[in-house]
């Protein structure tokens, strides 16, 4: 069965520093991974997916996702983090049913 | 903003009660998934309609029905409403079925259900 595992509940970090966010997933055949923020009261915003092809995946607002198949991992970076980055951060894989890990909240330090 | 709307945007009832959510994707796009998003739960998935038909079920209570009508957009019914039903319930869309490629979601506002 396909699932996903967000080791971070909460992450603080100071603002322009780098960011990393970390996910695992389980899945039977080839993944489709993606990572999607959520603000305040806000629905869910598709950063960025992964399908197939190139591992390094670029999305929007600077973020960038590495698919490493040998690790089972789809993490999220951001090279320099802005205080408007604070928000939840949601791992998902899979296709129709998506399976969503339960999330990373990151808070950003002026 | 993603084109996918979501009524009403709070909705507050009592237990033994029946709501019914409603969401309307964004043009053109035929799949629609609801999901719930609870504190102890997280984010589930509970149902995927394509087209007016039933795809993908998740973790629906049987107390949750949902369906999507000729226009496209869908209604997500909840009866019996106990307290533990009290959450964030969203709907998404995409414009068609995920064959060998997954499909982005797009997400609506939601709508929080609070059951008192």
């Amino acid at each position: 069965a396909q699932s996903v595992t967000q080791p971070d509940i909460h992450i603080t970090v100071s603002e322009g520093a780098s960011l990393e966010l970390r996910c695992n997933y389980s899945y039977g055949a080839t993944p489709y991974l993606f990572w999607y923020v959520q603000s305040p009261g806000q629905g869910l915003q598709l950063l960025l997916k992964y399908f197939s092809g190139d591992t390094l995946v670029q999305g929007i607002k600077g973020f960038e996702a590495e698919f490493k198949r040998s690790q089972s991992s789809f993490n999220l970076r951001k090279p320099s983090v802005h205080w408007s980055d604070a928000a939840e951060y949601f791992c998902a894989v899979g296709n129709n049913d998506m399976r969503f890990g339960a999330g990373t909240r990151l808070t950003v330090k002026p | 903003d993603s084109g996918v709307t979501q009524t009403p945007k709070h909705l507050i009832t009592a237990t033994g009660q029946r709501v019914t959510l409603r969401c309307s994707p964004r043009s053109g796009d035929l799949s629609v998934y609801w999901y719930q998003q609870s504190l102890d739960q997280g984010l589930q998935f509970l149902i995927q309609y394509y087209n007016g038909e039933e795809r993908a079920k998740g973790n629906i209570l049987e107390r949750f029905s949902a369906q999507q009508f000729p226009d496209l957009h869908s209604e997500l019914n909840l009866s019996s409403l106990e307290l533990g039903d009290s959450a964030l319930y969203f709907c998404a869309s995409s414009p068609r079925l995920a064959g060998d490629r997954s499909i982005e979601q797009f997400f609506g506002p939601g709508t929080r259900l609070t059951v008192l």
